[in-house]
């Protein structure tokens, strides 16, 4: 079925590094991505891996993929006030090639 | 601005009331969604279409709902009656075939429904 968790809340210091978490149920995925969204807008493509691949680096993000236990994170370096949003986990399965299935998003709070 | 735009913003309507969303895709993106975000939820798909044709329709997108996209360019999401349970933010995005695998969102288009 098509499942993707996440856990509702990160709060992390300015300057510290921030690991977000995502597990998803479905091995068909063949995508997974990293939206952004800010109070009141849509949604920002961050970043996004393909399944046959362990780990992309784009700047200041991390993505690790553990398709054993079905597990994506995302690691933003040293984490800026502007990074406080919602963080969202999206996957897309095999065949469908049209949507895309979102977790119910992190909210990360970055402090001074 | 080259990007996903939605119009209204924002609508506020009584029960009942029918309403209508705009999108305009990136122009040259032949792939067009609908989704559909409520409060502490992460969106969730409603319809897409290729070009002019609508292929693929959530459960979700009731008999009250229906979406064109008539010339393959903007599309429109009308609810007719809306109801209460109606209220969210009703999210556009934008892709291209051969990369289909990246979907450019609008800001939205939030209802709420009184």
């Amino acid at each position: 079925g098509e499942d993707v968790e996440q856990s509702l809340f990160l709060s992390v210091r300015e300057g510290d590094s921030s690991v977000i978490n995502c597990t998803y149920t479905d091995s068909s995925s063949t995508y997974l991505y990293w939206y952004k969204q800010e109070p009141g807008a849509g949604l920002q493509l961050l970043t996004y891996i393909f399944s046959n691949m362990d780990m992309k680096q784009d700047q200041r993000l991390t993505v690790l993929l553990n398709k054993k236990d079905k597990h994506l994170s995302l690691r933003i370096a040293d984490t800026q006030t502007g990074d406080s949003a919602i963080y969202f986990c999206a996957e897309i399965f095999t065949g469908t090639a049209s949507k895309l299935t979102f977790g119910t998003g992190t909210r990360l709070q970055v402090t001074l | 601005d080259t990007g996903v735009s939605q119009n209204p913003r924002h609508k506020i309507t009584k029960r009942g009331q029918n309403v209508t969303f705009r999108c305009d895709p990136i122009s040259e993106h032949n792939r067009l969604y609908w989704y559909r975000q409520t409060l502490g939820q992460g969106p969730e798909f409603l319809t897409y279409f290729q070009n002019e044709a609508q292929l693929e329709k959530s459960r979700l997108l009731s008999d009250r709902f229906s979406a064109e996209r008539p010339k393959g360019s903007f599309s429109t999401l009308e609810i007719q009656r809306t109801e209460q349970g109606d209220s969210a933010m009703y999210l556009c995005a934008s892709s291209f075939t051969l990369t289909y695998n990246e979907q450019f969102f609008g800001p939205g288009t939030r209802l709420t429904v009184l």
